[in-house]
């Protein structure tokens, strides 16, 4: 089965709430983990990443927390914009992999309502 | 992008024929991946390369086959395709942690 996944298929957000996806992995080996948007037709494109030992980061208008305890992952966008529709995924990597290879979750559709 | 391409970006094949799909970079990077993508499973892992005639198996490999003879070219052959191969393939490279994908490549296999 696979070690990343997230929590709900679908979301719908208001233009200019807040968003907020989530993701619960299992492997506690994994070191480093990313969220990538794709669009329509498009492959998925990196949005921001975040490493073990820290448990916040901040882009712009995008926040990924991590919570090494419960093994949990998250992507808030604020004030969200119809452009923000997507869907987004989250990707682990593990410390051992010296190939970089990445598990990604099954994705969350996000959908902005004008 | 990252200077990635892959051909053709669509693809309608008949039940047994064999299949190639391309993936090139211009970047001279390492690391090459091809997945799949179908609803419900997110991005699968079918083979990669670590560097020219260096590749290992993913996690869904059965009845896929790479070669990389050159740095700037990862190909993708299914010897005889089946309808469970219908699927969207992408292509990434990897710069340390990051991977970057391509534009993808919808194949049906009637």
């Amino acid at each position: 089965g696979e070690s990343v996944g997230l929590h709900l298929p679908t979301l719908s957000v208001q233009e200019g709430d807040n968003s907020i996806i989530n993701c619960a992995y299992s492997n506690s080996a994994s070191d480093y983990f990313i969220w990538y948007k794709q669009e329509s037709g498009k492959g998925p494109q990196f949005i921001i990443d975040i490493r073990s030992n820290m448990d916040k980061r901040q882009g712009q208008r995008v926040t990924v927390l991590l919570n090494k305890t419960v093994k949990h992952l998250s992507l808030q966008i604020a004030a969200t914009q119809p452009g923000d529709s997507a869907v987004y995924f989250c990707a682990e990597k593990a410390s051992i992999s010296n190939d970089y290879k990445l598990s990604f979750g099954a994705g969350t559709t996000v959908t902005v309502r004008a | 992008d990252a200077g990635i391409t892959q051909s053709p970006r669509h693809k309608v094949t008949e039940t047994g024929t064999p299949v190639t799909l391309r993936c090139h970079q211009t970047e001279n990077h390492r690391y090459m991946y091809w997945y799949r993508q179908d609803p419900g499973h997110g991005l699968r892992l079918i083979h990669y390369s670590y560097g020219v005639k260096d590749t290992d198996k993913g996690e869904v490999s059965d009845g896929y086959s790479v070669s990389r003879s050159k740095t700037e070219d990862f190909l993708l052959t299914l010897e005889s395709a089946t309808s469970s191969q219908t699927s969207v393939y992408f292509c990434a490279i990897s710069i340390r942690n990051e991977q970057f994908f391509g534009p993808g490549t919808r194949l049906t296999v009637l």
